[in-house]
């Protein structure tokens, strides 16, 4: 159990386009879901917190206009990069806290992002 | 300063060997304390929770020393398999768990 997808894995864009990544709970309702983000060789930032149905909370220093994100149901979170540029490339992990395991974050697979 | 930091190694030992890492945070309302462990490009996996009183998972010791605000991970005979990073990770309870993770320390056990 506890188990979250990410989708995709990998994407390569253009500068200035946007992303769209998905984070799903599949075997559980998830009540709060997080985005972070990690550059190579450093740690993992939690850019943003989501609960369904209300807007998502920005940690310092995370544009919310550039990283919208979008709980839609219990099971379901988005973050969509707009207007991507090379300096957005970075591994995108999202994770997951519900279901028994109170309080216990289960992550995804993580998203590659690299924006040319 | 760095909210968790971390020597970032890399430890390199031989198969069969104990291995210690360290961590300090430094914010003393830190609730709850975590060892997790990374392998490249991929998402970090729990490994361990950490409390004061110690607490062990077959060749794996974690512990906590909340003065000092210091953690440590020990790994005893090691196995080419734990050749990963290994994240140091606290949390507070801002109405939700909040992760802080440290940059990790990175170990490669060879043959």
């Amino acid at each position: 159990g506890a188990v979250v997808s990410q989708h995709p894995s990998r994407v390569i864009c253009k500068s200035g386009t946007s992303v769209k990544i998905e984070c799903r709970s599949l075997d559980f309702q998830a009540t709060t879901m997080f985005w972070y983000r990690q550059f190579p060789k450093q740690s993992l930032m939690l850019m943003a917190t989501s609960n369904e149905g209300s807007k998502a909370t920005y940690e310092q220093g995370v544009e919310k206009d550039k990283f919208l994100i979008n709980h839609a149901s219990l099971t379901l979170s988005t973050l969509t990069v707009t207007s991507a540029h090379p300096e957005d490339s970075s591994f995108y992990i999202c994770s997951a806290e519900g279901g028994r395991s109170y309080n216990e974050q289960f992550f995804g697979p993580g998203t590659r992002l690299t924006v040319l | 300063r760095k909210e968790v930091e971390q020597d970032p190694g890399p430890f390199n030992v031989p198969e069969g060997a104990t291995v210690a890492f360290n961590c300090t945070y430094s914010n003393s309302a830190s609730q709850s304390f975590f060892w997790y462990r990374q392998d490249c490009r991929k998402e970090p996996k729990l490994l361990m929770s950490v409390y004061s009183s110690g607490n062990e998972d077959g060749r794996f010791t974690a512990q906590l020393n909340r003065a000092s605000q210091y953690i440590s991970l020990l790994i005893r005979d090691s196995k080419l398999s734990d050749s990963a990073t290994y994240l140091c990770v606290v949390s507070m309870n801002t109405g939700f768990q909040k992760l802080v993770f440290g940059t990790g320390t990175r170990l490669l056990v060879s043959p």
